[in-house]
């Protein structure tokens, strides 16, 4: 398998655009994680979904970020509009249901909002 | 709500000697703990898991061991190598409700020394 595959891996945009960025999981997985990585904060988990419907939220930081889960293949997180404190990397995570749960990470997208 | 702290933020040793990365968390009540290895710009590998009923993994050149009850960890790395050079993470996923969460600790920058 070619592992949890993300696009863009890198983005830089203007404050005020829209962004999208797009994670395809690892076959047969069927959970999916979105995590932000930053300096201050570390790995933060922002939306988890199960079979593709979003379980925990909680930690999406606010109404301007979006996720999305259309099919077992396929997740987009959609930040409208952008702000430069949104600059950080963000990881897509996949794993399967039977234990351990072991999560298997993708390469991240480096977002810079200027 | 679990909180995971890692000793040293940095480290740096002179290639081929043995070294301990440290992870505390503050609730023992987890299902296993997950260590990663980081390499800049890129995501995260596993390294080891270790379930809660476990004491130790072990995968070549490293160890890793579970204190659950005293809430710590430990990595240890034998003969280290140039090319262990790293951000070394350590996960923890609580048991519970929600078990698909895992709560990182900020990393312990490992540079070895040729």
């Amino acid at each position: 398998d070619a592992g949890v595959i993300q696009s863009p891996r890198h983005e830089v945009t203007e404050m005020g655009q829209e962004v999208t960025l797009r994670c395809k999981p690892i076959s047969g997985h069927n959970s999916l994680f979105w995590y932000r990585q930053t300096m201050m904060r570390g790995l933060e988990l922002l939306i988890y979904f199960n079979n593709n419907v979003p379980i925990d939220d909680s930690g999406m930081p606010e109404d301007r970020f979006s996720a999305k889960m259309p099919n077992a293949s396929f997740s987009t997180l959609k930040i409208q509009p952008s702000e430069p404190r949104d600059s950080a990397v963000y990881f897509c995570a996949s794993s399967s249901e039977g234990g351990p749960y072991e999560q298997y990470f993708g390469p991240g997208t480096r977002l810079t909002v200027t | 709500k679990q909180e995971v702290t890692q000793i040293p933020a940095a480290l740096s040793v002179p290639e081929g000697e043995n070294l301990v990365l440290n992870c505390s968390f503050t609730d023992s009540a987890i299902y296993n703990l997950q260590w990663f290895r980081q390499d800049p710009g890129k995501g995260l590998t596993s390294l080891l898991l270790i379930q809660s009923s476990q004491r130790e993994q072990t995968s070549g050149r490293l160890n890793a061991s579970l204190d659950k009850s005293s809430g710590r960890s430990t990595l240890y790395i034998a003969a280290s190598q140039p090319g262990d050079s790293a951000t070394y993470l350590c996960a923890v996923r609580n048991s519970g409700g929600s078990n698909y969460k895992l709560t990182f600790g900020k990393g312990t920058l490992l540079t070895v020394n040729p």
